[in-house]
Formats: C-alpha cells, sequence, structure tokens
C-alpha cells in the first residue's frame, strides 16, 4: 500500500529534551516536507526537500533540524523543544516534476512540550 | 495579509443543501490550484484539483478565475459523510512551493 508513515503518532515531553520525529514513504517520491499545523494558521512549511541530500528552510524552521540521507526517509528534529513547538505535525511526500502532484500525507504526529 | 484566505466557517447545513467555499490567493504567479479535505484530527488528503476551465467531480465542482485569483468549491447534495474541513491549496512550480489556507469547516446536519 502506497503510504507516508510517522512515528511517533503521539509524544508529550519536556523542554530542552531531544527528540526526532521520523517520517517514511514507500512512493519513490522526490519531494518531502515537514508542515506544522496550529488552529487558525492552517498548515506551515517547516523544511522540505527536492531530493537525497538536498533540503531547504520552509517558512518556520526555526528551532527545527531536518537531513535527507535517503530516498525514502525525512526526520525531523528538534534539538531543543520549548513550549512554542507544541502542534501537530505532518510529513507530506509528492512528485516534482507534474503541475498537479498530490501531495501524500503521513497521519500526523501530535507533539506536546511541557 | 495570508497567502491564502478561506471563510472559516463553520459552515452548518442540512443534508442535501448545496453549499459554497471561496477562497482567495495573493501570489498571482500561482499555478496549480487544489482542494483538500481534513478530516478531524486526521490527514489532509487531495478532494479535487482545480483547472482553468473548472472541472466537476461528481457532486464537486471546482472554478478558478485567475484574472481576480479566486477559488471555489460547491458541494451539491450534501451528505453528512461530507462533514469536514476543507483546505484550498495553491502551488507554484518553483520549489514545488504549496500554500495552504487555514481551512473551511462544514457541517452537515441530518
Amino acid at each position: 500500500e502506497a503510504q507516508v508513515t510517522q512515528n511517533p503518532r503521539y509524544l508529550i515531553t519536556v523542554t530542552g529534551k531531544k527528540l526526532t520525529v521520523t517520517c517514511s514513504q514507500n512512493m519513490n517520491h522526490e519531494y518531502m516536507s515537514w508542515y506544522r499545523q496550529d488552529p487558525g494558521l492552517g498548515l506551515r512549511q517547516i523544511y522540505y526537500s527536492m531530493n537525497v541530500e538536498v533540503t531547504d528552510k520552509g517558512d518556520v524552521p526555526e528551532g527545527y533540524k531536518v537531513s535527507r540521507k535517503e530516498k525514502r526517509n525525512f526526520p525531523l528534529i528538534l534539538e531543543s523543544p520549548s513550549p512554542n513547538q507544541t502542534s501537530l505535525y505532518f510529513c507530506a511526500s509528492s512528485y516534482i516534476l507534474a503541475e498537479y502532484n498530490e501531495q501524500f500525507f503521513g497521519p500526523g504526529t501530535r507533539l506536546t512540550v511541557l | 495579509r495570508k497567502e491564502v484566505e478561506q471563510d472559516p466557517g463553520p459552515f452548518n447545513v442540512p443534508e442535501g443543501a448545496t453549499v459554497a467555499f471561496n477562497c482567495t490567493y495573493s501570489n498571482s504567479a500561482s499555478q496549480s490550484f487544489f482542494w483538500y479535505r481534513q478530516d478531524c484530527r486526521k490527514e489532509p488528503k487531495l478532494l479535487m484539483s482545480v483547472y482553468s476551465s473548472g472541472n466537476e467531480d461528481g457532486r464537486f465542482t471546482a472554478q478558478l478565475n485567475r484574472a481576480s485569483q479566486y477559488i471555489s468549491l460547491l458541494i451539491r447534495d450534501s451528505k453528512l459523510s461530507d462533514s469536514a474541513t476543507y483546505l484550498c491549496v495553491v502551488k507554484a512550480l518553483r520549489n514545488n512551493d504549496m500554500r495552504f489556507g487555514a481551512g473551511t469547516r462544514l457541517t452537515v446536519k441530518p
């Protein structure tokens, strides 16, 4: 089954404790992206990757890191989480060489930073 | 000003009603347009792409007005299962950059 998976789905942590949210896709997509979703603000892009070893900042990259060592994986790293990073996070992937390419989303990770 | 603006709703309609959502976007370089559907606490999923000539998929009709930078979604004969949040999405080809509206919430009641 074609899908994007994320882990963990739910996480409660404390300020300053490093964490990683994994994302994996099995559709051989070049493009992967991380978003956060907050009430009233919609989906905002954190980082994206156009292909292996190619990553770039989105609109809200502060406090986050990513890596793209393999095509299928795109982990999101919070080196020192803070309460303002409490949010719902989505990973997404798609092909890039298409005008109407669908983005496929993972199921989401609900993060609470105390 | 937000890049993609939608009426947040909520829209509360009875089954069988016709409901329309509107969306405006600010970036004239936007080249592709979509409506995504998001159920409560779930991930967004593509509902339909929006083409320049307008397009229809069953009970759903999408329209695009590039001159006014305006997109619409019409749902006819609403079903209970249509209850969800509808996200307007615009894309610029550069960097595959997709911009999401905050969503319009629809509740269809019996």
